[in-house]
């Protein structure tokens, strides 16, 4: 089995400025991914970033990058330039390579203040 | 393009009452979940269908019941509600099921048993 601990409940980040979003796994596996999600008021869930665990570098998509620990099982989310639009619940998510099931964190609520 | 569509978007149901939650998608994707949402509980996968006619139980199968008579729909069921299932649920799709797919979200249905 695997697990998805997102240790942050809540966020805040002044616009503009830096956030890191935390998130650890546990897996058995080798072939697994990872993923961010993004939930905004509207409730709609938003692919962020995705991280094939077999990569050592760290995906990177605009504003949005991770630092991939894969030793550490870390897989944090970084928001550069933070946005009002970027506020939102943020949830963490691991696959194993063959099988269907996404296993998601309880997510991170972040707040951007103006 | 319309995505995932999911149908109704709000629902208030009485103890015992029954109803049927309708998710269409027009990606010609082989899989489809359904998950629930709770507050500080991520996302939990109740069922999923690898194709036309198939199903599988997920994590939290309990209550529910699914259909997927043609491959666009996937159709999920609650035959006795119960006050427990006050939730939003998602429906999503994937191109298949394992691997860096993305699954495509809907935009939720939240439903009060009351």
């Amino acid at each position: 089995a695997q697990t998805v601990t997102q240790s942050q409940p809540e966020m805040s980040v002044q616009e503009a400025e830096t956030v890191t979003l935390s998130c650890t796994y546990d897996t058995s596996e080798s072939d697994y991914y990872l993923f961010w999600y993004k939930q905004p008021p509207s409730r709609q869930m938003i692919l962020v970033i995705r991280q094939e665990a077999y990569k050592q570098q760290n995906a990177t998509e605009n504003r949005f990058s991770v630092n991939f620990q894969k030793a550490a099982k870390s897989f944090s989310l970084k928001i550069s330039d933070s946005q009002l639009g970027d506020a939102a619940m943020y949830f963490c998510a691991c696959r194993r390579g063959s099988n269907y099931k996404l296993t998601f964190g309880k997510g991170t609520l972040l707040t951007v203040n103006p | 393009n319309a995505g995932v569509t999911q149908t109704p978007k709000f629902r208030v149901l009485k103890t015992g009452q029954s109803m049927t939650l309708l998710c269409a998608q027009d990606m010609n994707h082989e899989y489809m979940y359904w998950y629930r949402q709770d507050p500080g509980m991520g996302l939990r996968l109740i069922h999923y269908s690898v194709g036309e006619g198939t199903t599988a139980k997920g994590e939290v199968p309990d209550g529910y019941n699914v259909s997927r008579l043609k491959k666009q729909n996937f159709l999920l069921g609650l035959e006795s509600a119960a006050p427990s299932q006050t939730s939003v649920y998602f429906c999503a799709s994937s191109p298949f099921g394992g691997g860096r797919s993305e699954a495509f979200f809907g935009q939720g249905t939240r439903l009060t048993v009351v």
